[in-house]
């Protein structure tokens, strides 16, 4: 099984509004990302978890916050977004962070910013 | 600096073979991935490849890697509508600390005409 869920499915949010997107993955990696992706355009990296930490933030802005509560379990905290963070929110999972970086994606959020 | 680069457009017929093209720059490449993306999905890992291999079959699928030049193809046997979609190359390139991040090209959007 290599699957990757995610929640909600869409999204559409307030630029005053809070919200949260929910990852999970039951194949036992210890490795898992955000990514946000444009219509058209490839992935752009946000975060990465390794072993329930967060090794690598890519000068996200700040109204973006990743949580990490458990090795299944990734969230991502929205607060105060633009209409310019309007875009799908992908989540991926990886066996092992370093060497062999085979990330299995889910769905996606398809956020949209009002 | 890493880059791939891939063709943008690609249209075949049905039953057709399909060939799409991808080129890196990284030397340290480790692994090569090809994802495929459907309207309004999240990513599918189709295939990957050692960069010690030379080509890799998966039913209808056929990696070729040559590592000397950096390029990477792949093949779809007896293209079918289903196979219309957005196909991305990336490569597995050092990150910071013992990380590797994956470098994306910007997609290959594949048409199949009846």
């Amino acid at each position: 099984d290599t699957e990757v869920t995610q929640t909600p499915k869409h999204l559409v949010m307030g630029m005053t509004n809070k919200k949260s997107l929910k990852c999970e993955q039951h194949m036992g990696h210890r490795a898992m990302y955000w990514y946000k992706q444009k219509a058209k355009k490839p992935p752009e990296l946000m975060f990465v978890y390794s072993y329930e930490k967060l090794s690598i933030n890519e000068s996200v802005p700040s109204r973006f916050s990743p949580e990490c509560p458990n090795s299944s379990l990734l969230n991502l905290h929205l607060h105060a977004l633009q209409p310019e963070d309007s875009a799908l929110y992908l989540c991926a999972s990886s066996q092992e962070p370093g060497y062999q970086e085979t990330q299995y994606f889910g769905p996606g959020t398809r956020l949209l910013v009002l | 600096g890493e880059d791939v680069e891939q063709s943008l457009f690609l249209s075949v017929r049905e039953g057709d073979s399909s060939v799409i093209n991808c080129t890196y720059t990284d030397s340290s490449s480790t692994y090569l991935y090809w994802y495929k993306q459907e309207p309004g999905a999240g990513l599918q890992l189709l295939t990957y490849i050692f960069s010690n291999m030379d080509m890799k079959q998966d039913q209808r699928l056929t990696v070729l890697l040559n590592k000397k030049d950096k390029h990477l193809s792949l093949r779809i046997a007896d293209t079918q509508t289903g196979d219309s979609a957005i196909y991305f190359c990336a490569e597995s390139a050092p990150n910071a600390g013992n990380n590797r991040k994956l470098i994306w090209g910007l997609g290959t959007s594949l048409g199949v005409n009846p």
